[in-house]
């Protein structure tokens, strides 16, 4: 499995964009990269996958560059309530009962 | 519907006692699956059923044992617990689509072994 190695924390301030790198070398040609955000004490919720090039949806942007070894996940004009941790996960999702590894996860403080 | 409940929400339990902890999804998802949160740290994946078999174990204690009753519940049932098995435990649920597979989590419960 792919190991993933994301930044440990990072603070920001509402209404500016907060990008969020994450390694992944040992990434294999099927694996998919997904982001997903937990709040405390809540299940963690699915935010955006992607492949590579370029992926975006209502809540984020999720830009992989071709060698596809990092990946960064930029959430755009970020409010108090996106203050959570952001897990990097990478995974062949090919196979029924996808085995999925969450990575350290990087906790993400947004200040009024 | 993209719901996965789990039961209860919160759970005291005894090192001698025996308990079971619930998940339930009506998304059609085949795939279920257990993990283990410990305070400010990532899940940890503990079992996956798919197609109501289990398809992955992930060396967990005998203690701790997976039941899948049908293709919608997921119960994960526990005997002889450790204080150190106290922890959020997620259930989650996925099915793969043509363009992605997501997993879908619950609440979790959160358990203390006293």
């Amino acid at each position: 499995l792919a190991k993933t190695t994301q930044p440990i924390s990072m603070d920001s301030y509402e209404g500016q964009e907060v990008n969020i790198t994450c390694s992944h070398n040992n990434i294999a040609t099927n694996d998919y990269i997904t982001w997903y955000q937990q709040f405390p004490s809540q299940g963690p919720r699915f935010i955006i996958q992607g492949y590579k090039t370029k992926v975006t949806n209502e809540v984020a942007s999720l830009f992989i560059p071709a060698d596809r070894k990092s990946s960064t996940l930029s959430l755009p004009r970020v409010s108090l309530s996106d203050t959570a941790v952001y897990y990097c996960l990478v995974g062949d999702r090919k196979a029924a009962g996808n085995k999925l590894t969450f990575g350290g996860g990087t906790r993400v403080l947004v200040k009024p | 519907d993209t719901e996965v409940t789990q039961t209860p929400k919160h759970l005291v339990m005894g090192m001698t006692n025996k308990k079971s902890l619930k998940c339930e999804q009506h998304m059609g998802h085949r795939a279920m699956y257990w993990y283990k949160q410990k305070a400010k740290k990532p899940p940890e994946l503990m079992f996956v059923y798919s197609y109501e078999k289990l398809s992955i174990n992930e060396s967990v204690p005998s203690r701790f044992s997976p039941e899948c009753p049908n293709s919608s519940l997921l119960n994960l049932h526990l005997h002889a617990l450790q204080p150190e098995d106290s922890a959020l435990y997620l259930c989650a649920s996925s099915q793969r689509d043509r363009t992605q597979e997501t997993q879908y989590f619950g609440p979790g419960t959160r358990l203390l072994v006293l």
